[in-house]
């Protein structure tokens, strides 16, 4: 069955040191991969994407992400986090031969930057 | 452009009563999701139309939830009767017609509260 693992609840990371936020999946073939954020009482924003080329994504307030094949991830990364950061993200994934081309969620990590 | 537009934002009803949650995708989007966000469930998708038509409704809970869309700008999703249950965040979110490449947009959510 296809599925999007995010594998940590909550990640803790001090001001202005990198963050990893992590994210796997079960979808055959050459998914379509998303990641969103999600600020208290907003709904979510999409920070990146990756369709195809290039592994590695750059998307919105710094952050960026890897396309890993061989280890079906794609992992969220942000080489120095701030304050402002705090808050939950969704990894998504949708499989291209989906007719629907609907989006399979994880559960969601909440990552928190201490000051 | 105003982006996916939700109504209420925030709507609390007695149990037993009718709560109709309401919807405006982004203009020349043609797909449309209804998502219910729960701490002990995360994030749900209940119904996706495309063009005005509902493709999948398999993740609507029961038969006293029901969404509808009677033209490309406006949406609906009912519960009828309501229960303390169905309390969580009820977002909208549309995106256009490229066969699955472009992210999903959000609305701000509708939290309900049924006590």
């Amino acid at each position: 069955a296809q599925s999007v693992a995010q594998p940590e609840d909550q990640v803790n990371v001090a001001e202005g040191n990198p963050l990893t936020v992590k994210c796997t999946y079960s979808v055959s073939g050459n998914p379509y991969l998303f990641w969103y954020v999600q600020y208290p009482n907003r709904g979510l924003q999409f920070l990146l994407k990756y369709i195809t080329g290039d592994n590695l994504v750059k998307g919105s307030y710094g952050f960026e992400a890897e396309f890993n094949k061989s280890q079906t991830s794609f992992h969220l990364k942000k080489p120095s986090a701030l304050v402002s950061d705090s808050a939950l993200y969704f990894c998504a994934v949708r499989d291209p031969r989906d007719s629907n081309y609907q989006l399979i969620w994880g559960a969601g990590t909440k990552l928190i930057i201490k000051p | 452009d105003a982006g996916v537009i939700q109504s209420p934002r925030h709507e609390v009803t007695e149990m037993g009563q009718e709560v109709t949650l309401r919807c405006k995708p982004i203009s020349g989007h043609n797909s449309l999701f209804w998502y219910r966000q729960t701490m002990m469930r995360g994030l749900e998708l209940l119904i996706y139309f495309n063009n005005n038509v509902p493709i999948d409704d398999s993740g609507m809970p029961e038969d006293r939830f029901s969404a509808k869309m009677p033209n490309a700008s406006f949406s609906t999703l009912k519960i009828q009767p309501s229960e303390p249950r169905d309390s969580a965040v009820y977002f909208c979110a549309s995106s256009p017609p490229n066969r699955g490449v472009t992210e999903a947009f959000f609305g701000q959510g509708t939290r309900l509260t049924v006590v």
